[in-house]
């Protein structure tokens, strides 16, 4: 079977990091991806990772570790409008995309 | 199209009704997928197409349920005999190559079966 672990909630204040992470257990992986959505809004792309290590882009990083089945979100510099769910979404080998069940960040002035 | 669109936005029906709902993705996109998302879930995979091939419907709960994309652009996710258990926002995406790249998401429909 497809798994995935992600907190279900996760609290932080302006202009502070923070890290989300995901487990994952699954057959034919060939990549992790995070997406993040607002409340009542659509699912958006924020990262892809197919190889071992850090991608940066902009205040959000993601990382992968293949050999541990695992993975996070790394968001600096908070805003309020980082304030959504975010999900961790495994891609596999079938071509189909399988989602976490999501983490409710909530930033803090 | 600037983006993906899906009709309608909202349908409610009557238990036992079917229902049809349409997904028009980006213009050019290979791969278009379906996802079922209850509130305070991640999307749930329906299935997928390339083109107008369905490559996988392993996530359709039942025969109930069928999809269809018979010219690779246009998408209908039909549910037959409709039960209150299908209540559900329905959320469609289409990515340009399917290759693990971004799958770009609908406004999605919600669907009430009373």
């Amino acid at each position: 079977g497809q798994s995935l672990e992600q907190p279900s909630e996760v609290t932080a204040v302006e202009g502070a990091i923070v890290q989300i992470n995901c487990t994952y257990q699954t057959s034919g992986f060939y990549g992790l991806s995070w997406y993040q959505q607002h409340d009542g809004g659509a699912p958006t792309f924020l990262s892809y990772n197919a190889l071992d290590g850090l991608e940066e882009t902009g205040r959000f990083s993601s990382f992968l570790s293949r050999s541990d089945s695992y993975g996070y979100l790394l968001l600096q510099e908070l805003q309020m409008k980082d304030s959504a769910s975010y999900f961790c979404a495994v891609y596999n080998q079938g071509g189909k995309l399988i989602f976490g069940q999501g983490t409710e960040l909530s930033v803090k002035p | 199209g600037a983006g993906v669109s899906q009709s309608p936005r909202y349908k409610v029906t009557k238990r036992g009704q079917d229902v049809a709902l349409r997904c028009d993705p980006i213009s050019g996109h290979v791969s278009l997928y379906w996802y079922r998302q209850a509130l305070g879930q991640g999307p749930e995979f329906l299935t997928y197409f390339n083109y107008e091939a369905q490559q996988d419907k392993s996530g359709l709960p039942n025969d109930r349920f069928s999809a269809e994309r018979p010219e690779g652009s246009i998408s209908t996710l039909t549910i037959q005999r409709t039960e209150q258990r299908d209540s559900a926002m329905y959320r469609c995406a289409s990515s340009s190559s399917g290759q693990g790249d971004e799958q770009f998401f609908g406004p999605g429909t919600r669907l009430t079966v009373l």
